[in-house]
């Protein structure tokens, strides 16, 4: 079993949509990050989170450290949203970082 | 620099050549991770360092496999002897300490042949 699961894996929504996309870990960690990954490889670091919630934009992300659960919400998807979007953790003894295996969301126009 | 930079972009090998890979971290970054990225896969954690100080090289796949960062900014990964199964994207991100944001390169992609 990994130690961070992401769901769902593959997500095609009409633009306007509200999107959820969810992680799930199974370690202590020390902060959970939300990557986006265009069609060219690039990566970008969207939010950092240790509690709570972030908001940035038309993006949200919550946490939810004793149920060991988090979401990234997309608000007004558009297409140029479409991309692979990665949860990572920080483990809490070491600053190790464990990947998911990331959803890949597909927004028609 | 401006941001993370790794070189080469692009590297195509032989199968049992060696071959290094380089990242110039942000100035000033103490932390400086690499991971590998196969076509259509997530992020696979390599190794990390805290200045000069490797951290964790617990994900690094065999001992072909080698990183080091002798002065706490650039770092080279290195694999001997490589092999087809090598062949991803290799990837680093800085970050300024620990649990604060990465900032990632470009990356470099390998191809064995």
């Amino acid at each position: 079993k990994n130690e961070v699961e992401q769901s769902p894996q593959n997500l095609t929504a009409q633009e306007g949509e509200f999107i959820t996309i969810n992680c799930s870990y199974s370690v202590g960690i020390s902060a959970l990050h939300w990557l986006q990954q265009h069609p060219g490889g690039g990566i970008v670091s969207l939010f950092m989170l240790s509690s709570g919630k972030k908001k940035h934009g038309r993006l949200i992300a919550t946490i939810n450290i004793q149920e060991k659960h988090s979401s990234l919400h997309i608000t007004a998807s558009h297409p140029r949203d479409s991309a692979v979007y990665i949860c990572a953790v920080s483990l809490n003894r070491d600053d190790k970082i464990i990947f998911g295996k990331g959803t890949r969301l597909h927004i028609l126009p | 620099g401006a941001g993370v930079s790794q070189s080469p972009r692009y590297k195509v090998t032989k199968r049992g050549q060696d071959v290094a890979l380089r990242c110039d971290p942000i100035s000033g970054h103490v932390s400086l991770y690499w991971y590998r990225q196969a076509l259509g896969q997530g992020p696979e954690f390599l190794t990390y360092f805290n200045y000069e100080a490797q951290q964790d090289k617990s994900g690094l796949p065999n001992d072909r496999f080698s990183a080091e960062r002798p002065e706490g900014s650039i770092s080279t990964l290195t694999i001997q002897r490589t092999e087809q199964r090598d062949s991803a994207m290799y990837r680093c991100a800085s970050s300024p300490q620990g649990n604060y944001g990465y900032t990632f390169g470009s990356g470099t992609r390998l191809t064995v042949v």
